[in-house]
């Protein structure tokens, strides 16, 4: 399996514009999550799902931030209008839950977005 | 809800020698404990997780965490430090969310540097 695959690498966009992040997460795993990550936050867990439906969303900051993923093989992050507070490190990340032994999450390479 | 603590932002270590990385954590229940590096422009990647058993869990890299439940922590280990290991190190706690899911709570991260 290639692992988690996020796209794109970086974006640049204009403050005001929609940004969409992308996550294809490990083939038969059941729980996707998204991280931001930056250097005064630390890694914040942004919202999860489990079996492609959205369980927690209470880490998305604003209205601004959605989520979808409607097949287990793909979910998106949306930011609409991006503001420059915005930049960071966006992870997406897989992981196999049925049991409570079995919970390492799989992390993407991650997109770095920088609003401008 | 369950938390870990990384009380270290940086840890500075000579190549050769042992290094230590703290994680203290606080939870209700049985601990499932994680710990996670992040190398330069990369995703986490999963070292090693503490279940049950053996104190002593060993995990990739020649990476190791010792469990001890008196002292609520789970420190890494590695007998003789490398370059190469010069990483951001993420400790990380089961934590049980809505909806029964188990997802990984993470720490703030400790910068390891490993001097030549």
């Amino acid at each position: 399996d290639a692992g988690v695959i996020q796209s794109p690498r970086h974006e640049v966009t204009e403050m005001g514009q929609e940004v969409t992040l992308r996550c294809k997460p490990i083939s038969g795993h059941n729980s996707l999550f998204w991280y931001r990550q930056t250097m005064m936050r630390g890694l914040e867990l942004l919202i999860y799902f489990n079996n492609n439906v959205p369980i927690d969303d209470s880490g998305m900051p604003e209205d601004r931030f959605s989520a979808k993923m409607p097949n287990a093989s793909f979910s998106t992050l949306k930011i609409q209008p991006s503001e420059p507070r915005d930049s960071a490190v966006y992870f997406c990340a897989s992981s196999f839950i049925y049991t409570a032994m079995n919970t390492e999450a799989f992390f993407g390479q991650g997109t770095r977005l920088t609003v401008v | 809800a369950q938390s870990v603590a990384q009380p270290e932002d940086q840890v500075n270590v000579a190549e050769g020698n042992p290094l230590t990385v703290k994680c203290t954590y606080s939870v209700s229940g049985n601990p499932y404990l994680f710990w996670y590096v992040q190398y330069p422009n990369r995703g986490l990647q999963f070292l090693l997780k503490y279940i049950t058993g053996d104190n002593l869990v060993k995990g990739s890299y020649g990476f190791e965490a010792e469990f001890n439940k008196s002292q609520t922590s789970f420190h890494l280990k590695k007998p003789s430090a490398l370059v190469s290991d010069s990483a951001l190190y993420f400790c990380a706690v089961r934590d049980m969310k809505p909806g029964g899911s188990y997802i990984p709570t993470f720490g703030r991260g400790t910068s390891l540097i490993v001097h030549p």
